[in-house]
């Protein structure tokens, strides 16, 4: 059983479209955290919510705490934007952190 | 301010030794997270160490353990390694950490392990 289910799994865009990730989770949450990792394996974290909408650039991300569900929206997306961007959430109990299986975004120029 | 460091970057070990792997966290965060990431499994939680204590843990079996020391750098160690702990460990620090995660983690460049 996934407590963090992410869709799509791979999602290939032209650059300057706009790009949406979604992420549905089962348990009751904390926070949610949006990250992103490049080929090689570093890991950057995007966005941390526990409520409404976070805007850092071109990246947008949105919470439903109601619905249980999140969303990562790139604006104008450029080949850099290229990478596994992972939805993870920190349950309000126990002592887990549980992780989708990412979404992999190719933007071709 | 540096980030995260993690040592050594890339590993290779044979069934049944023990490795130790380093993770240094950013100056002034106290919270150490470690994860492994697999293709199969995707990034799981391993556990979690603050002012030298454990303080949460994930689903490992008990031959993954760690430590941390008085200057928040942590050590985590596998012992009688078998052929799926090949993967890439990742740590990550924050000032507090908690239960609750409700800060933002800072990753260091993760340990790919090889297991022949």
């Amino acid at each position: 059983k996934n407590e963090v289910e992410q869709s799509p799994q791979n999602l290939t865009a032209q650059e300057g479209e706009f790009i949406t990730i979604n992420c549905s989770y089962s348990v009751g949450i904390s926070a949610l955290h949006w990250l992103q990792q490049h080929p090689g394996g570093g890991i950057v974290s995007l966005f941390m919510l526990s409520s409404g909408k976070k805007k850092h650039g071109r990246l947008i991300a949105t919470i439903n705490i109601q619905e249980k569900h999140s969303s990562l929206h790139i604006t104008a997306s450029h080949p850099r934007d290229s990478a596994v961007y992972i939805c993870a959430v920190s349950p309000n109990t126990g002592n887990q952190f549980y992780f989708g299986t990412g979404t992999s975004l190719t933007v071709i120029p | 301010k540096a980030g995260v460091t993690q040592t050594p970057r890339y590993l290779i070990k044979t069934r049944g030794q023990q490795v130790t792997l380093s993770c240094s966290p950013i100056s002034g965060h106290r919270s150490v997270s470690w994860y492994q990431q697999t293709p199969g499994q995707g990034l799981q939680f391993l556990f979690e160490y603050f002012s030298e204590t454990q303080r949460n843990k994930g689903n490992f079996p008990g031959r993954f353990s760690g430590r941390q020391f008085s200057n928040s750098r942590s050590e985590m160690n596998v012992s009688t390694l078998e052929l799926g702990d090949s993967a890439l460990y990742l740590c990550a620090s924050s000032l507090r950490g908690g239960p609750t995660y409700q800060e933002t983690q800072y990753f260091g460049p993760g340990t790919r392990l090889l297991v022949l």
